[in-house]
């Protein structure tokens, strides 16, 4: 069955340390985003990309980046960890179809906790 | 207005009530309209696309109101297992070529006791 993961599941690292998150999906989907959820804001998009080498910047894109090398995958780098990036992550990805009924697959998350 | 509007309740309601969930959207161009469901410390998952004439998958329903901009969650015979927090999802319309994002609600949480 096709599938989107995500590693690792839970991180702690240290502040001023890059860290890099993995999405991995199977369904062959051109779209794929990076949202975190944090309380009280509900998710919040920070790239997101419509196919191989497409990377774009969403509402909370500052202090990371993510590149787009083949369609399966889309790794998600802090480069410099913040108390304040301390949330959890979650992947998407979704057909191209237009503009119409686009529904987005989740991955499972990430929890990030930054020290 | 923000851009999805929901109350976040929380809707604590006995088993087998019915409860109904609105949202409100600003972006008049948006043309794809979802509810997620969400469980704790978990993934949303797509419960349901909403469609303009409204449409029904077994105890739920959906709504579509395009001229109030307007999308409703009817849940009859509430069970347990519909606890969770239920996310209004819109998509963000014609705007440069971002129109396979989806914006999302904050969630109304639910909780369903016996």
């Amino acid at each position: 069955d096709a599938e989107i993961t995500q590693s690792p599941r839970h991180k702690i690292t240290e502040t001023g340390r890059q860290v890099t998150l993995a999405c991995h999906q199977t369904w062959n989907h051109n779209n794929m985003f990076w949202y975190r959820q944090d309380l009280g804001h509900g998710l919040r998009l920070i790239h997101y990309s419509y196919g191989v080498h497409d990377t774009n910047k969403g509402e909370v894109s500052d202090g990371y980046s993510v590149s787009r090398s083949n369609t399966e995958d889309l790794p998600l780098t802090l480069e410099s960890a913040a108390s304040s990036q301390t949330s959890v992550y979650f992947c998407a990805s979704s057909e191209s179809r237009g503009t119409t009924y686009n529904e987005q697959f989740f991955g499972p998350g990430t929890r990030l906790t930054v020290l | 207005r923000k851009e999805v509007e929901q109350d976040p309740g929380p809707f604590n309601v006995p088993e087998g009530a019915t409860v109904a969930f609105n949202c409100t959207y600003s972006n008049s161009a948006s043309q794809s309209f979802f509810w997620y469901r969400q469980d704790c410390r978990k993934e949303p998952k797509l419960l349901m696309s909403v469609y303009s004439s409204g449409n029904e998958d077994g105890r739920f329903t959906a709504q579509l109101n395009r001229a109030s901009q307007y999308i409703s969650l009817l849940i009859r015979d509430s069970k347990l297992s519909d606890s969770a927090t239920y996310l209004c999802v819109v998509n963000r319309g014609n705007y440069g070529g971002s129109q396979g994002n989806l914006i999302f609600g904050k969630g109304t949480k639910l909780s369903v006791k016996p």
